[in-house]
């Protein structure tokens, strides 16, 4: 089977903190892609960051980086200097390359205050 | 811009009425995909297809059926609307570049069954 879980339902941040949002997945296909997308109230869907399973190094996009440990299947999102803008909701998700069975986790909702 | 558009983008329906959401794509994508989104839930995968008639069930495909006649539409019919398929659903389609793969969603469409 193929799922994402995403544990925290709500976080905050204060503006210019760190924040790292966490997401675990399980497939059994060996090679796929993870991604973050985030949500903001206008309900579009905003690609963050990917990840192809078969690079081992870790994927960065300016302030937005993830820590990808495949062998535990883990595919944390970290946000530095957190702005306002960053404020939504964010999906993690993966792609297996077969099919492209794209599944999506539960959502963490992040607000950044002032 | 991935040329995806979602028709309609609201729709108030009674229960036990048949009810089809069309996705309409402009650029030959290949993968095509229908999600519901519901607080606490995420974006679920109802159906999602990897080729004209290529079609296959997500995780909440029950009461849902779809249709893939040409590369460029994919409908999603909810053959007798129940209050439970009061949601936003929206549909996606994946694209391999020279970036990698990235999933592009459409509008939404917000269906209200009463």
């Amino acid at each position: 089977a193929q799922t994402v879980t995403q544990s925290q339902p709500e976080m905050s941040v204060q503006e210019a903190e760190t924040v790292t949002l966490s997401c675990t997945y399980d497939t059994s296909e060996n090679n796929y892609y993870l991604f973050w997308y985030k949500q903001p109230p206008s309900r579009q869907m905003i690609l963050v960051i990917r990840q192809e399973a078969y690079k081992q190094q870790n994927a960065t996009e300016n302030r937005f980086s993830v820590n990808f440990q495949k062998a535990a299947k883990s595919f944390s999102l970290k946000i530095s200097d957190s702005q306002l803008g960053d404020t939504a909701m964010y999906f993690c998700a993966s792609l297996n390359t077969g099919f492209q069975k794209l599944v999506f986790g539960t959502g963490t909702r992040l607000l950044v205050s002032p | 811009d991935a040329g995806i558009t979602q028709s309609p983008r609201h729709k108030v329906t009674e229960t036990g009425t048949p009810v089809t959401l069309r996705c309409h794509q402009t650029e030959n994508h290949r993968y095509m995909y229908w999600y519901r989104q519901d607080p606490g839930h995420g974006l679920r995968l109802i159906h999602y297809s990897y080729g004209v008639k290529d079609t296959d069930k997500g995780e909440v495909s029950d009461g849902y059926s779809v249709s893939r006649s040409k590369t460029e539409d994919f409908l999603l019919t909810l053959e007798s609307a129940t209050s439970s398929q009061t949601s936003v659903y929206f549909c996606a389609i994946s694209e391999s570049t020279r970036g990698g793969t990235e999933a592009f969603f459409g509008q939404g469409t917000r269906l209200t069954v009463v």
